[in-house]
């Protein structure tokens, strides 16, 4: 079984701020991990993705996110927050070698000010 | 090219009815899998199908039901509706079981 833990369920910055947003997971097999985005009214669109190459991956819009075995961590940064970057971030993780089946966290809320 | 594209895009019910939303994936995709999202939380699985098999059932009771046709597009089914069953039902499309999700924008029902 696995699970992820999303830490603040809010998050907010200043606009040109870096955006930091915590995800930690448990597994018991390696996993997989995912970043999703979500805008009001809309469905989920995928972020980028781990499934065992590099640590660090660079996904879209300029977000990136390390996996971090030893912390159980796959946190996600951008170094510069921008005003169209406010949504509901989703952190989700499958079991590599099972059903794949993804689990994910509560979500938060990224908030940019001006 | 044409994304995940689900209908109705919102619905409103009463206690107690039948419901069946409609989920076409992205050509060339054969698997598909139906969430639960209720407002404030992340999505809760709900069913896998991959190649017309159930290949997954989340903790849902047996009202829900699900299906896949040869052409791959899906349909989930919700009977004896409650009112807790209000939520957004997003159907997600991928080309394999391990690769990362495409999401359509979800069918709103509501009950009431």
């Amino acid at each position: 079984a696995q699970s992820v833990t999303q830490l603040g369920s809010h998050v907010s910055v200043s606009e040109g701020a870096l955006v930091l947003l915590r995800c930690n997971y448990s597994s018991s097999v390696p996993p997989y991990l995912f970043w999703y985005v979500q805008y009001p009214n809309q469905g989920l669109q995928l972020l980028l993705k781990y499934t065992s190459a590099a640590t660090l991956v660079k996904g879209i819009n300029g977000f990136e996110a390390e996996f971090k075995k030893s912390e159980t961590s796959f946190h996600l940064t951008k170094p510069s927050a921008h005003m169209s970057d406010a949504a509901e971030y989703f952190c989700a993780v499958s079991a590599s070698g099972g059903s794949y089946i993804p689990t994910f966290g509560r979500g938060t809320s990224l908030i940019v000010h001006p | 090219d044409a994304g995940v594209t689900q209908s109705p895009t919102h619905l409103i019910k009463t206690r107690g009815q039948h419901v069946t939303l409609r989920c076409s994936p992205i050509s060339g995709h054969k698997s598909v899998s139906w969430y639960q999202q209720v407002l404030g939380q992340g999505p809760q699985f709900i069913f896998q199908y991959y190649e017309k098999e159930e290949r997954g059932r989340g903790n849902f009771p047996d009202r829900f039901s699900a299906r896949q046709f040869p052409n791959y597009s899906s349909e989930l089914n919700v009977n004896a509706l409650l009112l807790g069953d209000s939520a957004l039902y997003l159907c997600a499309s991928s080309l394999r079981l391990e690769g990362g999700y495409t999401f359509g924008s979800g069918t709103r029902l509501t009950v009431v």
